[in-house]
């Protein structure tokens, strides 16, 4: 199986920070990547698909990017609605494994 | 619109099988390309991936989980069931229900919670 390891766990920051999450795939997964957001109590959605292609409809302020091993999740000015849990999924080979998740959360 | 959810029981006890069946509407499961994937999430824990299948019957299931999971489609009805046999406390968890372009899993269901408790 293909472990991915998102980097950090958790995160604290505030309305209007850029904020940077890694996710890094114990092999080469080319551009097989996709990012999922959650919160609390609901199903994930999914954001980016294809390391770097923003799903229709959400805002232009988050962006990916990586290939390889190693792929970034960035949000260029944290929103109210950000807030929430971020998972990486690589979808290069079954089992189509996820992270471990990071939590941002307001400081 | 593509919606899907998931039914099944809420409550089994340890040693029962669990079957859970997804319901969807939207598009059908014989468009070729198209899967339908099953992923859970304990409380408070990480996603992890079980199994999915596509419109061409093509079957996958997560290694450490294989042996006791089992999916099927019923195309005509809108349905996808997954079975897991021989429920264990560890089980615990909202399972969720999701449709898929290739390996994306660009819409879910609501997901159901099931509890494993004697």
């Amino acid at each position: 199986d293909i472990q991915m390891t998102q980097s950090p766990s958790s995160l604290s920051a505030s309305v209007g920070d850029r904020v940077t999450i890694t996710c890094r795939a114990s092999q080469s997964i080319s551009s097989y990547l996709n990012w999922y957001h959650q919160k609390p109590g609901k199903a994930p959605k999914l954001l980016i698909y294809d390391a770097s292609t923003l799903q229709s409809g959400d805002p232009s302020r988050f962006s990916g990017s990586g290939s390889g091993t190693d792929f970034t999740l960035t949000i260029s000015s944290l929103q109210p609605e950000d807030f929430a849990t971020y998972y990486c999924q690589q979808s290069y080979s079954t089992p189509y494994t996820f992270g471990q998740g990071t939590r941002l959360e307001i400081k | 619109q593509i919606t899907l959810k998931e039914s099944g029981p809420t409550l089994v006890k340890p040693t029962q099988t669990l079957t859970l069946t997804c319901t969807f509407s939207g598009f059908s499961l014989s468009t070729s390309g198209v899967g339908v994937g099953w992923i859970r999430q304990p409380p408070g824990k990480a996603l992890e991936w079980l199994a999915l299948i596509y419109w061409n019957d093509d079957k996958r299931y997560s290694p450490s989980l294989k042996s006791r999971l089992t999916i099927t489609k019923d195309t005509s009805k809108n349905q996808v069931v997954l079975t897991m046999t021989n429920m264990d406390p560890v089980d615990t968890a909202t399972y969720y229900c999701a449709h898929l372009v290739g390996a994306d899993f660009d819409y879910w269901g609501q997901g159901t919670l099931v509890t494993v408790s004697s």
